[in-house]
């Protein structure tokens, strides 16, 4: 089974904050994902990376950036964070050529 | 630019009863549909996608390119569908590259007792 770890499920912080949130697949897919998931928005496509140290901004990437240093681990960063960004936020993987995505259990994130 | 669009954001029906949850979208291209099911306190997962015709847990849909549709039915609800679904789409021209999905915004299924 597609293994997608997500480092914390619930984090609080404080607004002006450097956060990082880390998600870690174990089945050596290329593709990584990060998405935020809101009530009455469905889920958003923040930034999607498809090899190690390449990324593509999606449809709401103002506020965020990525890292994608090894394979299997794919990091986002809120440079600055403010309590706009207190959402829930997923991150999937799948590999090249597939159309699956697999998702990990989610980060909620609060921003106070 | 592509668009999935998901009517109604609860639909609460009765145990037996049909379900029919509708999904249009906009895309100029060739696209790849999906349904995703998120169930309580459980991961988003893929329930079904259009090019493989199955049907899963009971669910089917097909795509009407001329409507430009997708919706998920099932003929008989059971209390376990009870959740949280969303339609979404991919472009198959990019030969299942890196791009992400566009999601709905997802319509909450209630299956009342």
């Amino acid at each position: 089974d597609v293994k997608v770890t997500q480092s914390s499920r619930y984090l609080v912080k404080r607004t002006g904050e450097k956060v990082f949130l880390e998600c870690v697949q174990d089945m050596d897919h290329e593709n990584m994902f990060w998405y935020r998931q809101d009530p009455g928005l469905g889920l958003r496509l923040i930034y999607f990376s498809y090899d190690v140290k390449m990324k593509e901004k999606g449809d709401i990437p103002e506020g965020y950036s990525v890292s994608r240093e090894k394979k299997e681990r794919f990091s986002l960063i809120l440079e600055s964070a403010s309590t706009n960004q207190t959402s829930m936020y997923l991150c999937a993987s799948r590999r090249r050529g597939e159309y699956e995505q697999y998702f990990g259990p989610g980060t909620r994130l609060t921003v106070t | 630019a592509q668009r999935v669009t998901q009517p109604e954001k609860l639909l609460s029906v009765f145990k037996g009863a049909p379900v029919e949850l509708k999904c249009n979208y906009s895309y100029s291209g060739s696209p790849e549909l999906f349904w995703y099911v998120q169930y309580s306190r459980q991961r988003l997962q893929l329930l079904l996608r259009h090019i493989s015709r199955e049907s899963i847990k009971g669910f089917t849909a097909d795509l009407n390119k001329g409507e430009t549709s997708f919706h998920l039915k099932k003929p008989f609800a059971q209390e376990e569908d009870s959740a949280m679904y969303y339609c979404a789409l991919s472009d198959r021209g990019s030969g299942g590259g890196a791009d992400g999905l566009t999601f709905g915004k997802g319509t909450h299924l209630i299956i009342q007792p």
